[in-house]
């Protein structure tokens, strides 16, 4: 069972279109970690979010922390292809040392 | 620059022939750990190091070995490689615990004939 689950795995959008993807979990994180991965590169921090309903903008980008910190949103405005990458979503299970990884969010912007 | 390197980026080898693939962190984190990617499973944790000498197992540790006997190096062996074991390795490294933000090196192409 996948203890973190991303919506949509897969999404295809025209160059200035607005999007939004999706962290869910059952479980409650003590924080929740955002990545993008390029193809063919590791994994590169965006963003963390500690306190249940924290909002953070990089750029374009918008996280959004769920009230009960179960979940999280990731909102891109007025996508550009250098938008596009593999969203990773990873929460801080209190406790337990380790993160677990969402599959991700395969976000592909249209010139 | 700060980083976390990983060595080879790309190998081919055979069944059964032992191999180490290397990291190296310069940024004097404690954490370090091992990742296999594979389409439609995502990352998962094979390894992980909280300091030196200390080494614990993650969700997919069969067939791997690793050793923490610095700091900034964590290598990953397999002792006896099977196909099964074809994937894309990270190495990542974290200045806090494990839960912390982790900085991921640029990834090892693994194929097993």
């Amino acid at each position: 069972t996948q203890l973190l689950e991303q919506s949509p795995q897969f999404l295809s959008i025209q160059e200035g279109e607005n999007l939004t993807v999706y962290c869910n979990s059952s479980s409650v994180f003590s924080s929740l970690q955002w990545y993008r991965q390029e193809p063919g590169e590791g994994p590169v921090l965006l963003v963390t979010v500690v306190t249940g309903g924290e909002v953070k903008k990089l750029k374009r980008l918008t996280f959004q922390f769920g009230d009960a910190r179960k979940d999280s949103s990731l909102h891109i405005t007025a996508a550009q292809p250098g938008d596009t990458g593999l969203y990773l979503c990873a929460g801080d299970l209190e406790g337990n040392n380790r993160l677990a990884f969402g599959k991700g969010n395969q976000v592909v912007v249209i010139p | 620059e700060a980083q976390v390197t990983q060595n080879p980026r790309y190998l081919i080898t055979v069944t059964g022939k032992k191999l180490t693939v290397t990291c190296s962190q310069n940024m004097n984190h404690e954490y370090m750990s091992w990742y296999r990617q594979d389409p439609g499973l995502g990352l998962r944790q094979i390894y992980y190091s909280m300091n030196v000498e200390v080494t614990d197992k993650g969700d997919v540790p069969e067939g791997y070995k690793v050793s923490r006997k610095e700091k900034r190096n964590f290598p990953l062996i397999l002792e006896s490689p099977s196909p099964n074991q074809t994937s894309l390795y990270f190495c990542a490294s974290s200045p806090g615990t494990g839960g912390s933000e982790q900085y991921f090196g640029p990834g090892t192409r693994l194929t097993v004939t």
